[in-house]
Formats: C-alpha cells, sequence, structure tokens
C-alpha cells in the first residue's frame, strides 16, 4: 500500500516560514490534499490539487508538489496555526500522511 | 450554512455492532460522494468508507467485510453500520464530503466517538 511520510514535528516563530514535508513514491504524479487539525477539532481542507486554496483559506498557505516530495508552506506564521497537519493522495484508496505537528515558539 | 452532524456513537463490546449516522445540510446531498475518516486518539486519520452517488461503495482492507457505508438521499443522511468491532476500531469517526472535482474532503462532520472495550 502508498505510504506518506511527515515530519513529527515542525517548529517556528512568528511571522517566519514554515514548510512541511510529505514524502511518497512518485507523489508529484499525484494529487495532494493538505488538511488543518486543531485540538479536539475536525480537519479543515487547507489546501487542494497541490496548490489550489479552498475560499476562506489565507494566501499564506500555499503548496507544491514534484518528484517524491509534496510540501505545504506556511507564510508569517502566526499562533493560530499551531495545530497538527496531514497531506493525503489518492491510491487504490485515500490515503493520508503520518501527520505532523506545527509548534509556533 | 453547509454542515454534517454525526451522532450514534458511544461505548460497545466486542464483538458487537453499532451504526453511526449523519445528518448533513445546506447542500445538494444527493450529488456528492461521501466519506466516512476515523481518528484513534492521539494517532492519524485512516479512511473508512466510501459511497458514490449512485450508491456504489468502497472499503479499504481493515474494515471490509464488517463495515457497510449506506446513504438515504431524501433524509440528507449517510450511514456507517459496523459489526465484528474490536478494540482497533476504538476512533472518532468523522463523516466528510469529497470535492466533487478531486479527492480532497472539503466539509467534515465534529465527529463520533466509538469506543470497543469489554
Amino acid at each position: 500500500s502508498y505510504v506518506l511520510t511527515q515530519p513529527p514535528s515542525v517548529s517556528v516563530a512568528p511571522g517566519q516560514t514554515a514548510r512541511i514535508t510529505c514524502g511518497g513514491n512518485n507523489i508529484g504524479s499525484k494529487s495532494v490534499h493538505w488538511y488543518q487539525q486543531k485540538p479536539g477539532q475536525a480537519p479543515v481542507l487547507v489546501v487542494y490539487d497541490d496548490s489550489d486554496r479552498p475560499s476562506g483559506i489565507p494566501e499564506r498557505f500555499s503548496g507544491s508538489n514534484s518528484g517524491n516530495t509534496a510540501t505545504l508552506t506556511i507564510s508569517r506564521v502566526e499562533a493560530g496555526d499551531e495545530a497538527d497537519y496531514y497531506c493525503q493522495v489518492w491510491d487504490s484508496g485515500y490515503v493520508f500522511g503520518t501527520g505532523t505537528k506545527v509548534t509556533v515558539l | 450554512e453547509v454542515q454534517l452532524v454525526e451522532s450514534g456513537g458511544g461505548l460497545v463490546q466486542p464483538g458487537g455492532s453499532l451504526r453511526l449516522s449523519c445528518a448533513a445540510s445546506g447542500f445538494t446531498f444527493s450529488s456528492y460522494d461521501m466519506h466516512w475518516v476515523r481518528q484513534a486518539t492521539g494517532k492519524g486519520l485512516e479512511w473508512v468508507s466510501a459511497i458514490g452517488t449512485a450508491g456504489d461503495t468502497y472499503y479499504p482492507g481493515s474494515v471490509k467485510g464488517r463495515f457497510t457505508i449506506s446513504r438515504e438521499n431524501a433524509k440528507n443522511s449517510l450511514y456507517l453500520q459496523m459489526n465484528s468491532l474490536r478494540a482497533g476500531d476504538t476512533a472518532v469517526y468523522y463523516c466528510a464530503r469529497r470535492v466533487s472535482t478531486t479527492s480532497a474532503f472539503d466539509i467534515w462532520g465534529q465527529g463520533t466517538m466509538v469506543t470497543v472495550s469489554s
């Protein structure tokens, strides 16, 4: 089965840029989606199809995908961005990444 | 407002059954594929089942043969019948709407907790 690997944690100072990677075999050939999940809440879609943003999601959230790595970039990080982030693709089923906890220092 | 509200979670013994429901509002329910996704406490997200607009169903190997997804468009409702439950099925269960043009989930419910324990 297809595996998506994310770093367990990323720490970033307010105002700086956070980059969260999602590794998978030839992931660049797939559409990657990203979710933000705050404690006790349901996931929220923040990026879909590699780099598109749903309405209401700030432009600070952006995505890219190439080769074996997809990346979610959060620019000008705010305290409210502290959350778990999951990548997701379709590969004979809906596959989620292992998740990354973003801590705002 | 587009909304999904799950219900039906609770405590069940191993080997038991439970039926989850998800009430949809604010959109044309019959036009969307719907899914169940679960999350064990402190763990990641796991896709559990899907049902298409035509009633076609899909499951991962971990629940195939034990779980059944269904929908009742007239009631804007989604269901998950869970049989032969195991301790490993303990999780928060979310219903989610799939974006019509891609494989992303754009609307999620708040989740309902299922605990399988004796």
